[in-house]
């Protein structure tokens, strides 16, 4: 079975600094996709960016980027210039089909706080 | 307004009743879900559905019952609410691209559903 680890329950950054989330994954799959989601005090899940993992080239969205190591299985987001709104709760995710079953399995999640 | 949205947002009930969760969207995704959020947890999948009148279980199924008649809705019933069942639930769904690769693409989340259990 897949599954996803999120090895750092808690985190803070100073605003304007750079923070890096972790993320390790299990699967014996080669097809797959990544994910990261925020989730804010107002607990709406909100999708920050993905990865395919047939792609080499790590994905970037705006402040936000990805270290997609495949072989290690690892998937770190990196917030640049952090900002008070992005504190939330971050969930990374994975997807894959499987037998015909295709199931997103979630972390745990890291809370990100940005201190002003 | 497009998009997923879930109904009631806050819901309160007693041990023994029915509960239903409704979720809607205007996107007309093939995919619909539904997860639970709780703490030590994270979201744990539910049910799922891949169209109208299919439908499948996820990880936690025990205790709750889906239907999807359309496309567009996809409502969870708890059909006797235990406290057990005190969560956040989330409504969520993804379109099928076929011949790209994997079946699921992004899923959307619904704002969520709190649901208290006395």
């Amino acid at each position: 079975a897949q599954t996803v680890t999120q090895s750092q329950p808690e985190m803070s950054v100073q605003e304007a600094e750079t923070v890096t989330l972790s993320c390790t994954y299990d699967t014996s799959e080669n097809n797959y996709y990544l994910f990261w989601y925020k989730q804010p005090p107002s607990r709406q899940m909100i999708l920050v960016i993905r990865q395919e993992a047939y792609k080499q080239q790590n994905a970037t969205e705006n402040r936000f980027s990805v270290n997609f190591q495949k072989a290690a299985k690892s998937f770190s987001l990196k917030i640049s210039d952090s900002q008070l709104g992005d504190t939330a709760m971050y969930f990374c995710a994975f997807i894959s089909t499987q037998g015909g079953s295709e199931k997103l399995v979630f972390g745990k999640g890291t809370k990100l706080t940005v201190n002003p | 307004d497009a998009g997923i949205t879930q109904s009631p947002r806050y819901k309160i009930t007693e041990t023994g009743r029915q509960v239903t969760l409704m979720c809607h969207q205007t996107w007309s995704h093939s995919y619909m879900f539904w997860y639970r959020q709780d703490l030590g947890h994270g979201l744990r999948l539910i049910y799922y559905s891949a169209a109208a009148d299919i439908t499948d279980k996820g990880e936690v199924p025990d205790g709750y019952v889906v239907s999807r008649s359309k496309t567009e809705n996809f409502p969870l019933t708890l059909e006797s609410a235990t406290r057990s069942q005190t969560s956040v639930y989330f409504c969520a769904s993804s379109e099928s691209i076929l011949g790209t690769g994997p079946f699921w693409e992004t899923q959307y989340f619904g704002p969520g559903t709190r649901l208290l259990v006395l």
